[in-house]
């Protein structure tokens, strides 16, 4: 059962566009939401983080934006560059837990 | 430059014979963790160790086999019971105790069965 679910499975952006990838996670328990970029044939790199006692986290171009009560969190990239390009995770962690629970990845393109 | 070295990069494996990939971390974290990528599939967890010579079986553990001998290694044998082992395998440590919470992860090793 997954247990973080991921959507869209692939999205494409015009250049300067803003890219939106969406989360959703049924425990309650939760309470670490962290994102991942992983370009081709490299692993994974964490981006942005967030606790649930915040609503919004902005680094840069980069915001999580998180709604507790849905149990749904996104990634928002403004102003999106071809730079962007990679593959995006989103993950999940309790303060107890032994491991992160991943999505199944959503693949950006960013078009010129 | 502390970080997670994962070797080799590309790895060629025959059909029945074990290959064992390297993972060795100099971050002082005590937890390490093996996943395996597949494409459309994100990310499946095949062990991890919390402390030295302790491990436990993560999702898909079947056909794998891990040590935890040192604090800074953890290499994990895929064996010939791994019936399609042709993946992209990724090493994470994480320090729980730090002020960075998340993952570290290696920069991986292909394994293609020839």
């Amino acid at each position: 059962q997954q247990q973080v679910k991921q959507s869209p499975q692939s999205l494409i952006v015009q250049k300067g566009g803003i890219s939106i990838i969406n989360c959703a996670y049924e425990n309650t328990a939760f309470d670490y939401f962290p994102w991942y970029q992983q370009f081709p044939g490299k692993g994974p790199a964490l981006l942005i983080a967030i606790r649930p006692d915040v609503s919004e986290k902005k680094e840069g171009r980069f915001t999580i934006s998180f709604n507790k009560s849905a149990k749904q969190f996104s990634l928002h990239i403004m102003d999106s560059q071809p730079g962007d390009s990679a593959t995006y995770f989103c993950a999940a962690s309790t303060n107890t837990g032994n491991q992160f629970y991943f999505g199944t990845g959503t693949s950006l393109t960013v078009i010129p | 430059d502390g970080g997670i070295t994962q070797s080799p990069k590309y790895l060629f494996r025959k059909e029945g014979q074990n290959v064992t990939l390297s993972c060795e971390q100099n971050l002082n974290h005590d937890a390490m963790y093996w996943y395996r990528q597949d494409p459309g599939q994100g990310l499946r967890l095949i062990y991890y160790s919390q402390i030295v010579n302790d491990f436990q079986k993560g999702d898909i553990a079947e056909g794998y086999s891990v040590s935890r001998e040192k604090k800074e290694s953890f290499p994990l044998t895929v064996t010939s019971a791994q019936k399609n082992p042709t993946a992209f395998y990724l090493c994470a440590s994480r320090d729980r105790g730090g002020p960075n919470y998340g993952y570290t992860f290696g920069s991986g090793t292909r394994l293609t069965v020839v």
